[in-house]
């Protein structure tokens, strides 16, 4: 079993609709939780970074962690054709540490 | 500025050639990760660099492959005889020195390499 799961997808929604991603992760010991999108062939853009629990907001996202649960999630509201890719989470369990990735969710937003 | 750089963006070899990938990350930056990618997964680690100090390496990183970042700077990937099995997009990553609550990585935009 992975670290780190997140469901592949795809996920299609019509443009303006709200995206919920989310992942699930088995070891206790993250700490630092940061969501990628990344592009066809492209490189991971860091989208969102929260350190322990809690929520973040930045412009349409918006990022949760809970650690009891060992979930996070990312909320994208009012989606855009242009948000469509591949969106990655990762974590670590200090600071600098590597960062393990889930595999990927892809999202679709349809005109 | 610039972000993190990565050359060549693409690379087709044969199978048992050496092949070699740099990395220039953010100018500021201490720390310079890399990572492999295979298509459908999250990027999965294999080493990274504290200046030219190498920190940590993976179990993925075989003896066919070398990291190297000797002024602190640049970094340069190396894997020897190549495989297959290594086609892949490799990644690379910069991060500034992590305080408790300050932790961001900013990837380039990978090589893709592809072992015929």
């Amino acid at each position: 079993q992975k670290e780190v799961e997140q469901d592949p997808g795809p996920l299609s929604v019509p443009e303006g609709a709200i995206v919920s991603l989310n992942c699930t992760y088995s070891n206790s010991a993250f700490q630092y939780f940061m969501w990628y999108r990344q592009y066809s062939r492209k490189g991971p853009e860091l989208l969102m970074y929260t350190y322990s629990s809690g929520n973040k907001e930045d412009g349409r996202f918006t990022a949760q962690v809970d650690k009891s649960s060992k979930y996070i999630s990312l909320f994208i509201r009012d989606s855009q054709p242009s948000d469509s890719a591949t969106y990655l989470c990762a974590m670590s369990p200090g600071a600098g540490n590597k960062l393990t990735f889930g595999g990927g969710t892809r999202v679709l937003v349809k005109p | 500025d610039t972000g993190v750089s990565q050359d060549p963006r693409h690379k087709i070899t044969k199978r048992g050639q050496n092949v070699t990938f740099r990395c220039d990350p953010i100018s500021e930056h201490n720390r310079l990760y890399w990572y492999r990618q295979t298509l459908g997964q999250g990027p999965e680690f294999l080493t990274y660099f504290q200046n030219e100090a190498q920190l940590e390496k993976s179990r993925l990183l075989s003896d066919r492959f070398s990291a190297e970042r000797p002024k602190g700077s640049f970094s340069t990937l190396e894997i020897q005889r190549t495989e297959q099995g290594d086609s892949a997009m490799y990644l690379c990553a910069s991060s500034s020195l992590p305080d408790r609550v300050s932790y961001e990585q900013y990837f380039g935009p990978g090589t893709r390499l592809t072992v015929t």
